[in-house]
């Protein structure tokens, strides 16, 4: 089965850029998503088809997906975006999600 | 506004049953993919089931394959889960999901209901 990689956990300082990877097999030949949740709530994407922002999600969440890794990039992080991160894309009609990583803001 | 109400869970002991069910409006509920995704505690998000706009074509994670049964009623905009031969690995929060097809994410998500399975 398909599976998808994800560092268990990321700390950055206020202000600064986080990177969260993950890793499946030719993942880029799909589409990638990330959801955000954060303690006692449900998940919410943050980015979708690998680049792309709903709307009232800021500006400073983007995200890539080449070759084997999808990279979510938090620009100018804020203590607001500690959450949990999980990557997620489609297989054999499946959905299959990373097994999340935890973004420490300290 | 979007809601997305679940309910039917509960204890139950491994082995059993148990339906969950998941209210929606404020959306055009038959035109929408369907979905439930669980988290056990602590843990992280898996898939578990889907269901298209019509019911005719289903999906399942091989955790849960033979014995969860997904189906919808578009005229109660209601999804279910018939969950059957329960064990203990199958205990989590059930979130029922829309999934917006055109681009293609997990769109509104429930607050979700709890399965405890246990003795």
């Amino acid at each position: 089965s398909y599976e998808l990689t994800q560092p268990p956990s990321v700390s950055v300082s206020p202000g600064q850029t986080a990177s969260i990877t993950c890793s499946g097999d030719k993942l880029g030949d799909k589409y990638a998503s990330w959801y955000q949740q954060k303690p006692g709530q449900s998940p919410v994407v943050v980015i979708y088809q690998d680049t792309k922002r709903p709307s009232g999600i800021p500006e400073r969440f983007s995200g890539s997906n080449s070759g084997n890794t999808a990279t979510l990039t938090i620009s100018g992080t804020q203590a607001m975006d500690e959450a949990d991160y999980y990557c997620q894309t489609w297989d054999s009609s499946t959905a299959v999600f990373g097994g999340g990583t935890k973004l420490t803001v300290l | 506004e979007v809601q997305l109400v679940e309910s039917g869970g509960g204890l139950v002991q491994p082995g059993g049953s148990l339906r969950l069910s998941c209210a929606a409006s404020g959306f055009s509920f038959s035109t929408y993919a369907m979905h439930w995704v669980r988290q056990a505690p602590g843990r992280g998000l898996e898939y578990v089931s889907g269901i298209n706009i019509y019911g005719a074509s289903t999906y399942y994670a091989n955790s849960v394959k033979g014995r969860f049964t997904i189906s919808r009623d578009n005229s109660k905009n209601t999804l279910y889960l018939q969950m059957g031969s329960l064990r203990p690995e199958d205990m989590a929060v059930y979130y029922c999901a829309t999934y917006n097809w055109n681009d293609r994410y997990f769109e509104y998500w429930g607050q979700g209901t709890l399965v405890t399975v246990s003795s």
